[in-house]
């Protein structure tokens, strides 16, 4: 079973407005850490927001927010006010287990955000 | 955020020759690096969990023998594609984690892409 699932391949947003992108995650352990990068064309993965399973509030880093719902075991990315240089690919993650440098993250099949002028 | 180094970014061989790529953190130490692989439009698969000091632990399906990983150093983690084919030509991607910052966030090199003629 996909322990990360991101079920929109591609997305438009136009300038300036907001655009979600999804995220749902499968896991039978209690301690895992979720995380969202960017990858643009150039191919260098850009960390952008991290949420951790026993985290009661949704993680913010400026533009980017993370709408965690536990139950339902979605983390979906939430981007602000568009920018040109936000058309890229974009990954949801997982690390299960105690936070730790010793696990490698699952990753979803990515969506491809462009933004429109 | 942490700054991950990887070298080369590009390379082009011919078949049958060997191809070295280096990871460094530059500004931590990490006794546990992470090699991923990437095909074009797909996305980030683990191929290998590189450990300082001990043997690689490789992914199911990952040729050991063709994929030598060292972890020499608690800042150097290298990958030797040894007798490159057309079918390994990819984006190989390294990743690290700080381990004294919270959250265990992993960081990326830049990548390389491999191309064997």
């Amino acid at each position: 079973a996909q322990k990360i699932t991101q079920t929109q391949p591609g997305m438009f947003v136009q300038e300036k407005e907001a655009v979600t992108l999804d995220c749902t995650y499968d896991t039978s352990d209690p301690s895992y850490g979720l995380f969202w990068y960017k990858q643009p064309s150039s191919g260098e993965m850009i960390f952008l927001i991290y949420q951790g399973s026993y985290d009661q509030q949704n993680a913010t880093e400026g533009r980017y927010s993370l709408n965690f719902q536990k139950a339902r075991k979605s983390a979906n990315l939430v981007i602000s006010a568009s920018q040109l240089g936000d058309s890229a690919m974009y990954f949801c993650a997982m690390r299960e287990g105690r936070d730790t440098g010793r696990r490698a993250l699952t990753f979803g099949s990515g969506t491809r955000l462009q933004v429109q002028p | 955020g942490a700054v991950v180094s990887q070298h080369p970014s590009w390379v082009i061989c011919k078949s049958g020759t060997s191809v070295k790529i280096e990871c460094r953190s530059l500004d931590f130490q990490a006794t546990t690096m992470f090699w991923y692989r990437q095909f074009p439009k797909q996305s980030l698969m683990l191929m290998a969990t590189s450990n300082e000091g001990s043997k690689a632990t490789y992914e199911q399906g990952v040729e050991k023998d063709k994929f030598l990983i060292n972890h020499a150093s608690l800042t150097l983690s290298t990958l030797t594609v040894t007798s490159a084919h057309p079918e390994d030509s990819s984006f190989y991607i390294c990743s690290a984690s700080p381990a004294a910052l919270a959250k265990n966030i992993q960081y990326f090199g830049a990548g390389t892409r491999l191309s064997v003629l």
